[in-house]
């Protein structure tokens, strides 16, 4: 498909479990984000990836929160010892370039449930 | 706090009507404003965007205005249809940084169109 593909589309989680969430951007796409999206709420920025570097992660919660971007395309977001409060639906985000006006193509989610 | 700011936070409208949905934001480094259109269990798309330097941008039944010196702007939805039932968003971006371009969401509006 030409679109973001994130996986799983679900997942469960018990507290205190690790998961970790799969984002594959559309191909030759530069940047590439991080949203946490709460229920009824807007996305909000969790971090951002140029390529293979991560410039900004200041919008992850906590230390718990990890994510990389290894070879400039797939990325995986990785939470762990997770809680209650990360319950959310989880979206990454493609542009082509870098710039701020560069469209963002969103994937259709994750969500997050942790019981 | 909330970088942008979005009201209402539902709506619902008639077919045929205008849905007029309402954003302002204090950050004058924000240059860039796009609108997304989120149906239920997918992530946002862009709509329409448009940067300070115009006050208005058309694109088909879509319309946004801009007050630059009140810091606000605006969808307008013409003709309203069953097929424009969604939540929508309103986003900001600034000049990125050396760590890059983030995106501000508001909260979101709820659109119903009534046939």
């Amino acid at each position: 498909g030409a679109g973001v593909s994130q996986s799983p589309r679900y997942k469960v989680a018990k507290r205190g479990q690790d998961v970790a969430l799969r984002c594959d951007p559309i191909s030759g796409h530069v940047s590439l984000f991080w949203y946490q999206q709460a229920l009824g709420q807007g996305p909000e920025f969790l971090t951002y990836f140029q390529n293979e570097a991560q410039l900004d992660k200041s919008g992850l919660p906590s230390d718990r929160f990890f994510a990389e971007r290894p070879e400039g395309s797939v990325s995986t977001l990785k939470i762990q010892r997770t809680q209650q409060e990360d319950s959310a639906v989880y979206l990454c985000a493609s542009s082509l370039m870098a710039q701020r006006n560069s469209p963002l193509h969103f994937g259709n989610g994750t969500r997050l449930t942790v019981t | 706090q909330q970088q942008v700011k979005q009201s209402p936070q539902s709506l619902i409208v008639q077919k045929g009507g205008i849905s007029i949905i309402n954003c302002a934001y204090e950050n004058t480094a924000f240059d860039y404003f796009p609108w997304y259109q989120q149906f239920p269990g997918k992530g946002p798309a862009l709509l329409i965007a448009i940067r300070p330097d115009v006050s208005e941008k058309k694109e088909g039944r879509f319309t946004i205005s801009f007050n630059k010196s009140a810091k606000q702007f605006s969808l307008h939805i013409m003709d309203s249809q069953p097929g424009d039932s969604a939540t929508y968003f309103c986003a900001a971006s600034m000049v990125p940084s050396n760590t890059g371009n983030q995106f501000y969401f508001g909260t979101g509006t709820s659109l119903t169109v009534i046939p």
